[in-house]
């Protein structure tokens, strides 16, 4: 398995473009998540899924949009970057029944 | 909504002393806490994890204790090493009834100085 795996690594961007965040997970879990993490502030969960067809908006989802068509992938798109989106990404899978979560490696966004 | 805060903000111990780490959380129903550790430039890692219904867990050299009447929990490390030099995170979760995600505290830079 190669768990939950995010592209890109690394992304720089122009304020006003918008782009997508790829994630996927092959566990066949149930619920996945994404966060931002701002230097000394935590990670915050923008936006989640309980399952293929279902999301639902967390702390922080202004600019942002998700869809859940399959329950492998989970993409969030910036629909037009602000400098304020600059940050580090991470999506996150955890099977139903199962507390634990599993984290992606991150993308790293820049916004100019 | 649910509010986690953690203390402290930087935690410096000599190697091979104790390192204890608290956090508060607000929603009596949050019903699953986590411990991560993170690295510089990798993802947050798991590292020991309590569920409401238990007052305390052990797993080696790191130890979580739970108050819900409180509603505070901590992590405790014992005999610190220099690998255990990272940023620390807790979290709390109200999973069910159609909600998901955690929420996380602001993290604890754990130095260990040889």
């Amino acid at each position: 398995n190669a768990g939950v795996t995010q592209t890109p690594k690394f992304q720089v961007l122009k304020t006003g473009q918008s782009m997508t965040l790829q994630c996927a997970q092959d566990m066949n879990h149930e619920y996945m998540s994404w966060y931002r993490q701002d230097p000394g502030m935590g990670l915050r969960l923008i936006h989640y899924s309980v399952g293929a067809g279902i999301t639902d908006q967390g702390e922080v989802p202004n600019g942002y949009n998700v869809s859940r068509s399959t329950t492998e992938d989970f993409p969030l798109r910036l629909l037009s970057a602000a400098p304020s989106q600059t940050s580090v990404y991470f999506c996150a899978s955890r099977p139903g029944g199962r507390d634990t979560q599993y984290f992606g490696p991150g993308t790293r966004l820049t916004v100019l | 909504g649910e509010n986690v805060e953690q203390h402290p903000s930087t935690l410096s111990v000599q190697e091979g002393d104790s390192a204890v780490i608290k956090c508060t959380y607000s929603d009596s129903a949050s019903n699953y806490f986590p411990w991560y550790k993170q690295e510089l430039g990798k993802r947050p890692q798991l590292i020991i994890d309590i569920r409401s219904n238990v007052g305390e867990k052990k797993d080696q050299r790191i130890a979580v204790t739970l108050n819900k009447t409180a509603k505070h929990f901590s992590l405790h490390i014992t005999e610190t090493q220099p690998e255990d030099s990272a940023v620390y995170f807790c979290a709390a979760s109200t999973s069910g009834g159609g909600a998901d995600g955690l929420t996380f505290g602001k993290g604890t830079h754990l130095i260990i100085q040889p």
